[in-house]
């Protein structure tokens, strides 16, 4: 099983600010990674697929890149709104797994 | 637009046999793979497995022996059926669209408890 290990658990900013997110996979997924936000009391949604490609109507503020087993999201500049847990998730081998989250709180 | 509604009972004794269902509606089950996915409060998602319309399925291996999933394309519905349930099976369940989760249901709580 591949094990997705997201860093860090919990990160801290204030609306404006840049948030890095960090999704290491402990064997090659390819470019199969996603990445879901979720807020309390609601299913995650779909931001990133494929790594880098955006959802139809996502903010151009989300990003994501890879680099081999190094997956990022990049929000460039915090809206009140985008304060969240964020998950990654593989579907190259099965069973698909999710890393554990990263909870981006306001300062 | 598609949605998906996850249907069954919020309560489940241990040992006992749960099953959901999940509606879809603004689209139809062919050509998709329709999964399951649980939530145990305060902790990440985990993939129970998932269903093609044609019928054919996989389950998580850790789950496996205990796993069923159907469709019914006539009713535009796919069910899960999970088996054996201890407290440990307490979670949110969801219903998605697919490996890439574009859809999801709101989820139901299911709580095993006597």
């Amino acid at each position: 099983e591949i094990v997705l290990t997201q860093s860090p658990a919990t990160l801290s900013l204030s609306p404006g600010e840049r948030a890095t997110l960090s999704c290491r996979a402990s064997q090659s997924v390819s470019s199969y990674l996603a990445w879901y936000q979720q807020k309390p009391g609601q299913a995650p949604r779909l931001l990133i697929y494929d790594a880098s490609k955006r959802t139809t109507g996502l903010p151009a503020r989300f990003s994501g890149s890879e680099s081999g087993t190094d997956f990022t999201l990049t929000i460039s500049s915090l809206e009140p709104e985008d304060f969240a847990v964020y998950y990654c998730q593989q579907r190259s081998n099965w069973p698909y797994t999710f890393g554990q989250g990263t909870k981006v709180e306001i300062k | 637009q598609v949605q998906l509604q996850e249907s069954g009972p919020g309560l489940v004794k241990p040992s006992e046999t749960l099953s959901l269902t999940c509606t879809v509606s603004g689209g139809s089950l062919n050509s998709y793979y329709w999964s399951w996915i649980r939530q145990p409060p305060g902790k990440g998602p985990e993939w129970i497995g998932y269903v093609y319309y044609t019928g054919s399925s996989n389950s998580n291996p850790s789950l496996k022996s205990r796993v069923t999933m159907s469709v019914d394309t006539s009713r535009n519905q796919f069910s899960l059926k999970l088996s054996s349930m201890t407290a440990t099976d307490t979670a949110l369940y969801y219903c998605a669209r697919g490996s890439i989760l574009d859809y999801w249901g709101q989820g139901i709580l299911v709580t095993v408890s006597s």
